[in-house]
């Protein structure tokens, strides 16, 4: 079946630094949805995109839709403490359901 | 009123309990979904009501058995669960089922069958 795959699937990072992580896919997508998840709650929308080369910012949160529409590009600028959580890709198939990545799990290292 | 609410927060059932899970979103919404969401992993898709009516099921088991009363709400009938149903049950809703679907998910039931 379709399948995201998401990198990576954790990253340590120190307060203020800059976090990238992406998506890919062998199959095109039409609309790429990025989520954050923090732990016992449920999947917050961070960003939505819905054109191929669109780039979208929501405060320090950048998303790229790749022009081949088959990958999607998350940066977070100068990370803060609450950035950490679950991240995930996810996008709809032609039956209009979410296909999701494995999730980047962002840690503050201490 | 942009928000997904569930309740209960947590429950713990025996194997042989009956009980229901709820969603309720004021948002006009008309897609609404249940998912399941195992530790460390992405959610999984159960079931999918579109306006009222079950669209999809994921060929889920018997014992788990949706409702959609009215378009604002959404239950999730339990009964004779297995202790590897324990997991995060979310309820999320979208405009439709269709393009441009964003979906917004609740805060989740956290789910123990003992």
């Amino acid at each position: 079946g379709q399948q995201l795959n998401q990198s990576p699937q954790s990253m340590f990072i120190q307060e203020g630094e800059d976090v990238s992580m992406n998506c890919t896919s062998s199959s095109i997508f039409n609309t790429w949805l990025w989520y954050k998840q923090d732990p016992g709650e449920g999947p917050v929308l961070l960003i939505a995109l819905y054109k191929a080369g669109e780039l979208t910012s929501n405060g320090r949160l950048t998303a790229q839709f790749g022009i081949t529409r088959k990958d999607s590009f998350l940066n977070i600028s100068a990370s803060i403490p609450s950035d950490v959580g679950i991240y995930f890709c996810a996008a709809l198939d032609s039956n209009y359901q979410l296909i999701w990545g494995a999730g980047t799990k962002l840690i503050i290292k201490p | 009123d942009t928000e997904v609410t569930q309740t209960p927060k947590h429950l713990v059932m025996g194997m042989t309990n009956k009980k229901s899970l709820k969603c309720e979103q004021h948002m006009g919404h008309r897609a609404m979904y249940w998912y399941k969401q195992k530790a460390k992993k992405p959610p999984e898709l159960m079931f999918v009501y579109s306006y009222e009516k079950l669209s999809i099921n994921e060929s889920v088991p018997s014992r788990f058995s949706p409702e959609c009363p009215n378009s604002s709400l959404l239950n999730l009938h339990l009964h004779a669960l297995q202790p590897e149903d324990s997991a995060l049950y979310l309820c999320a809703s979208s405009l439709w089922q269709g393009v441009h679907n964003e979906q917004f998910f609740g805060p989740g039931t956290r789910l123990t069958v003992l």
